[in-house]
């Protein structure tokens, strides 16, 4: 069975600060990984989505690398703002014969500080 | 604007009522799931729909119902809801379900937050 982890749970920075998530997975049977954000009261927004071919994408300040064989991806954050402060949740497609299914971490809640 | 909307956002209901909710995407998308989000357990998938008709179990679909009449929609039913139910629930649509492309990339909902007492 395909399990998701991320470390730390919880991280508590300083504006400005560069900041990396982690989230490692036991399979790599994991097709595509998917990094989300996660607002109090609201749904998931996604903010990347790397494919199984690649390595890493960008948007903006993010960067997200997946490494299938050491089953691990990492979304790194620069110039960290107030207004990240989230739940972030990584998720990997896995291909089964159900399609698209996603196996959620439970997610790092970020508070980027003053 | 492209969404995936949930109806009711927030629910309180008693054991053994019946009750639909809703989700709704404008996306033209294939595929849509819904999952549960309970602490410390993340999100795991109740049920998923590959297509109109097309509809099958995901890892938690015990006490729930789906169908999936229109490409658009798809709701969720609790034939007879239980405290265990309590959770925040979201639906999730992506335009296809081979999961090895961008197209694959999962829109959610904005969750609807369930409590049975």
């Amino acid at each position: 069975k395909q399990e998701v982890t991320q470390i730390p749970a919880a991280l508590s920075v300083p504006e400005g600060e560069n900041l990396v998530l982690n989230c490692s997975f036991t399979d790599s049977a994991i097709y595509n990984l998917q990094w989300f954000r996660q607002d109090p009261g609201k749904g998931l927004t996604s903010l990347l989505l790397i494919q199984s071919s690649q390595r890493e994408q960008t948007s903006g300040r993010l960067n997200a690398s997946l490494d299938k064989s050491s089953g691990r991806s990492t979304l790194y954050i620069a110039a960290s703002q107030p207004g990240d402060s989230a739940t972030y949740l990584c998720a990997g497609h896995i291909l089964t014969g159900g399609g698209n299914k996603l196996t959620f971490g439970t997610g790092t809640q970020l508070k980027v500080e003053l | 604007e492209a969404q995936v909307t949930q109806n009711p956002r927030y629910l309180i209901t008693v054991t053994g009522k019946k009750l639909t909710v809703t989700c709704s995407q404008n996306m033209n998308h294939e595929y849509m799931s819904w999952y549960r989000q309970d602490p410390g357990l993340g999100l795991r998938q109740i049920y998923y729909s590959m297509n109109v008709e097309v509809t099958d179990k995901g890892d938690v679909p015990e006490g729930y119902k789906v169908s999936r009449k229109e490409k658009r929609n798809f709701p969720l039913i609790l034939e007879s809801p239980s405290p265990n139910q309590t959770s925040l629930y979201f639906c999730a649509s992506s335009l296809t379900s081979g999961g090895a492309r961008p197209t694959d990339t999962q829109y959610f909902g904005p969750g609807t937050r369930l409590t049975v007492l």
